[in-house]
C-alpha cells in the first residue's frame, strides 16, 4: 500500500538538541497527524493538522500542514530522554474517507547521554 | 476513562488456522479501523467501521474481515494464517470517521508458526 516519504529513518542527538522531521507524497491529505510510538504499544496521538498552513503546538512539540497538503513537519525543541521511540507522519488522502489513514515508515529518535 | 481495548495481547497460532481479534472503543466514539503493523514499517489501514457499516477496505485478501456490533466494539477475523499475517494488529477508535483523531489500542502480537 502507499506510504508516506517519512525522513529522516533515524536520528541520533545530544539531550538538549532540537529535533525536526517530515513528510511528503505526491498526493494531497486533508488531515495530518503526528503519533509516537514506544516499543509494544500502540501509537499516541501528539498533533492533529486540519487545514493547510495551520501551525500547532503541544508543549515542546511543533507540527505544520504544509501549504501544497502534501507534507508536514514535526518539532521537537529541548529533547529529553523520555522522548526517545518511533515517531510517526499519518494522513487522510483527500477524497479519500473510505481509505483509512496512509502511515509513513516513521523516524526513530534516540537520543545520547 | 478507558481508552482503546484490545485483546488478546499476543497469541501464537500455527498456518492455516484462524484467529479472532476484539477490539473496544473510547466511551462515546463510533469509528473503529484496524491496521497490519509488521517489524519496522508503519502501520497499513485493513478495515474501516462507522455506525457498524464497513467504510472502507485496504488492499488485503479476503481471508481478512471483520464486523462491528451494536455497542461499537469490533472483531476482525483472518483465516487461513500464513507466516506473513505475523504482526501487530492495531485497532484505532474515532468519534466518527477517519478524518478526525484516531486513537490507538495497544495492539495484538499475532505469531503464526
Amino acid at each position: 500500500g502507499q506510504q508516506l516519504n517519512q525522513s529522516p529513518q533515524s536520528m541520533f542527538i545530544q539531550e538538549g538538541e532540537d529535533v525536526s522531521m517530515n513528510c511528503t507524497s505526491s498526493s494531497i491529505f486533508n488531515t495530518w497527524l503526528w503519533y509516537k510510538q514506544d516499543p509494544g504499544e500502540g501509537p499516541v496521538l501528539l498533533i492533529a493538522l486540519y487545514k493547510a498552513g495551520e501551525l500547532t503546538s503541544n508543549g515542546r512539540l511543533t507540527a505544520q500542514f504544509g501549504i501544497t497538503r502534501k507534507d508536514s513537519f514535526l518539532n521537537i525543541s529541548a529533547s529529553i530522554p523520555s522522548d526517545v521511540g518511533i515517531y510517526f507522519c499519518a494522513g487522510q488522502l483527500a477524497g479519500g474517507g473510505a481509505d483509512g489513514l496512509t502511515f509513513g515508515k516513521g523516524t526513530h529518535l534516540i537520543i545520547q547521554p | 476513562d478507558a481508552g482503546v481495548t484490545q485483546s488478546p495481547t499476543h497469541l501464537i497460532k500455527t498456518r492455516g488456522q484462524h484467529v479472532t481479534l476484539r477490539c473496544s472503543p473510547i466511551s462515546g466514539h463510533k469509528s473503529v479501523s484496524w491496521y497490519q503493523q509488521v517489524l519496522g514499517q508503519g502501520p497499513q489501514f485493513i478495515f474501516q467501521y462507522y455506525e457498524k457499516e464497513e467504510r472502507g477496505r485496504g488492499n488485503f485478501p479476503d481471508r481478512f474481515s471483520a464486523r462491528q456490533f451494536p455497542n461499537y466494539s469490533s472483531e476482525l477475523n483472518v483465516n487461513a494464517l500464513l507466516l506473513g499475517d505475523s504482526a501487530l494488529y492495531l485497532c484505532a477508535s474515532s468519534f466518527r470517521g477517519a478524518s478526525t483523531e484516531a486513537f490507538f489500542g495497544q495492539g495484538t502480537r499475532l505469531t503464526v508458526v
